[in-house]
């Protein structure tokens, strides 16, 4: 079975300083990996995926994110945090070894704080 | 443009009413999916729909009822609504395996 997990609930940062934002997956292929935002009231909006090639991705706003087979692992990170950047962060896995379009899996959610 | 849009954005509605959410998407993709969004904001996959077929329907109550007339469209009908299933129902498609999913605004459900 798939599955995230995102083991914090709250990521705290000063505006500036750098952030990270955690996620460790469980597939049985290989992963496919996303990162989505979610503002209040708002739907999810894609931020980055990792298919295969470079295990560091970039993606929208500054995010990027770095794939570490070993330790089954997709961390977002950004260099210099902004205000703007608060929000609730999803990480999602969709397993290879799955044949068809099935449904990304989504871990639990970290909100992130920038506190200026 | 709007990829994938919900309609309504919010449904008040009292237990044991029926209630239908639509979805349109105009990326072209083949896949469709519902997902709910619990009171912690935890996302759980409802049903998924590929060209009209339904391909997935992870231990949903039978009182929801999807509906796929083309593959650009899937609605979420719910019959006799409980105080449990208000939430936030999101829409979303995707294309190829490797491509993310894009998500609508979602439907704020409130059962009262």
């Amino acid at each position: 079975a798939q599955s995230v997990a995102q083991p914090e609930d709250q990521v705290n940062v000063a505006e500036g300083n750098p952030l990270t934002v955690k996620c460790t997956y469980s597939v049985s292929g290989n992963p496919y990996l996303f990162w989505y935002v979610q503002y209040p009231n708002r739907g999810l909006q894609f931020l980055l995926k990792y298919i295969t090639g470079d295990n560091l991705v970039k993606g929208s706003y500054g995010f990027e994110a770095e794939f570490n087979k070993s330790q089954t692992s997709f961390h977002l990170k950004k260099p210099s945090a902004l205000v703007s950047d608060s929000a609730l962060y999803f990480c999602a896995v969709r397993d290879r070894a799955r044949s068809g379009n099935t449904p990304l899996v989504f871990g639990k959610g970290t909100r992130l704080s920038v506190i200026a | 443009d709007t990829a994938v849009s919900q309609t309504p954005k919010y449904l008040v509605t009292q237990m044991g009413n029926d209630k239908s959410i639509k979805c349109e998407q105009n990326l072209g993709h083949d896949t469709m999916y519902w997902y709910k969004q619990d009171s912690k904001k935890f996302l759980k996959i409802m049903f998924s729909y590929n060209n009209k077929e339904l391909i997935i329907n992870e231990t949903v109550p039978n009182r929801f009822s999807p509906k796929s007339p083309d593959k650009a469209h899937l609605n979420l009908h719910i019959n006799s609504l409980e105080l449990g299933d208000s939430a936030v129902y999101f829409c979303a498609s995707s294309q190829a395996e490797a491509g993310p999913a894009f998500f609508g605004q979602g439907t704020r459900l409130t059962v009262v």
